[in-house]
């Protein structure tokens, strides 16, 4: 059973809009998230994270939510770009003193100019 | 600074043979963790090491296993390859373990078991 999901696979937003990115997890354990951004042929990039002492983390154009009681969080990209279309994948982990995240299957975001 | 290389890109195998793959760290950065991603799992994780240490493990069967050189650079070994093993494998290395570690990605041996 997927301990983080990431219910769509796809996205598709206009530029200049908001996109949201949602993920739910499943182990309460969890108490440190991160998301990452992939494009074909690279390894993923590291682009903003929350521990579970917050409820939101701001960083530019991207804003994470975390909601601990309905176990979950998303990402908001404000205004989208064209250069934003990429795989996101959610990330969590209940390890402070490693890397042992688990992953979601990531969701694939179209920006349409 | 250079960032996490991993070598061989691209990797041909047949069942029942093993592999070896390389991954060096960012200069500095003494944890390297391992992925798999395939299309149908994601992302999932193998194993981390630490100064040397295998630090955390998943759940993977013993014929994936891993070590770390005192340089850092990591290598992964699976031995007797089956087909369900062709998959992206990632390194990741971050500075050190803990709470808002960032981990940076290098870009993957897509290995093929035919």
């Amino acid at each position: 059973d997927q301990q983080v999901k990431q219910n769509s696979p796809s996205l598709s937003v206009q530029e200049g809009r908001i996109s949201i990115l949602n993920c739910d997890y499943t182990n309460s354990m969890f108490d440190y998230f991160l998301w990452y951004k992939k494009y074909p042929a690279e390894g993923p990039t590291f682009l903003i994270s929350i521990s579970s002492i917050k409820d939101k983390n701001e960083d530019g154009r991207f804003t994470v939510f975390l909601n601990k009681s309905a176990k979950h969080l998303s990402l908001h990209i404000v205004p989208s770009q064209p250069g934003d279309s990429a795989v996101y994948f959610c990330a969590a982990s209940d390890d402070n003193y490693g890397q042992n995240f688990v992953f979601g299957p990531g969701t694939r975001l179209s920006v349409l100019p | 600074k250079a960032g996490v290389t991993q070598t061989p890109r691209y990797l041909i195998k047949t069942r029942g043979q093993q592999v070896t793959l390389s991954c060096s760290p960012i200069s500095g950065h003494r944890s390297v963790s391992w992925y798999q991603q395939t299309p149908g799992q994601g992302l999932q994780f193998l194993f981390e090491y630490f100064s040397e240490t295998q630090r955390n493990k998943g759940n993977f069967p013993g014929r994936f296993s891993g070590r770390q050189f005192s340089n850092s650079r990591s290598e992964m070994n699976v031995s007797t390859l089956e087909l369900g093993d062709s998959a992206l494998y990632l390194c990741a290395s971050s500075a050190t373990s803990g709470v808002y570690n960032e981990q940076f990605f290098g870009p993957g041996t897509r290995l093929t078991v035919l």
